[in-house]
């Protein structure tokens, strides 16, 4: 069975990048799309963005300017890059997998979320 | 973009009852509408994908229905571990995007 597992400072400055990783294991991380979600606190889920191995990427508008995704399938990891933060940005983070597209576009897999605090 | 709109934002009900959460659309999408399962501290958990079908290993307790623009999860026989915060989710179009959440609480 997949696992996942997101990783990255719990801590950023406004302004500066927010970068994260999640490690794919007990499965493939070809053949499947790969999602960011965030759930600010005490708040709902907010999707950020998908990508594919062959790099397709689907991304929020509001986020697009500020917003990259990687993927390194040597390491069976896939990676979030958000710049320019402000405390907006701060939320648990989690990685997923999906859309799986063979049933109704879902993310089937997710990670335990990372908490990311944005302040100085 | 779509707004997915969910009601009631909390509801109390007891072990044994049946309850049900209703999602509506902004826009048509057809039956791409997913139900997840979140209890504190944990990531969300798919029950319901195409409006209606049941994700592996959920059980048949959850039931989903729905196109266009309406949807509802219904929960017959609540179990206490049911007691979480559902969410349903679009997946007709990008930027996919989900509902508040609806609170289910032991009354």
């Amino acid at each position: 069975q997949v696992q996942l597992q997101e990783s990255g400072p719990g801590l950023v400055k406004p302004s500066e990048t927010l970068s994260l990783t999640c490690t794919v294991s007990g499965g493939s991380i070809t053949n499947y799309y790969w999602t960011w979600i965030r759930q600010p606190p005490g708040k709902g889920l907010e999707w950020i963005g998908h990508f594919h191995y062959t790099g397709t990427t689907n991304y929020d508008p509001s986020l697009m300017s500020r917003l990259s995704m990687s993927i390194d399938t040597s390491r069976s990891q896939f990676s979030l890059s958000l710049g320019s933060v402000t405390a907006a940005d701060t939320a648990i983070y989690y990685c997923a997998r999906g859309p799986i597209t063979t049933t109704g576009y879902i993310f089937d897999s997710w990670g335990q979320g990372t908490l990311v605090t944005v302040s100085s | 973009d779509i707004q997915m709109t969910q009601s009631p934002p909390s509801l109390s009900a007891s072990v044994g009852d049946r309850v049900t959460i209703t999602c509506r659309a902004s826009q048509n999408i057809d039956n791409y509408l997913n139900w997840y399962q979140q209890k504190p501290g944990k990531a969300p958990k798919v029950l319901i994908f195409g409006s209606s079908s049941l994700q592996s290993g959920v059980p048949p307790r959850f039931s989903g229905s729905g196109s266009g623009t309406d949807f509802t999860l219904s929960i017959i026989s609540l179990q206490p571990e049911d007691f979480a915060t559902y969410y349903c989710q679009q997946s007709y179009t990008t930027p996919y995007s989900f509902g508040q959440g609806t609170k289910l609480e032991i009354k």
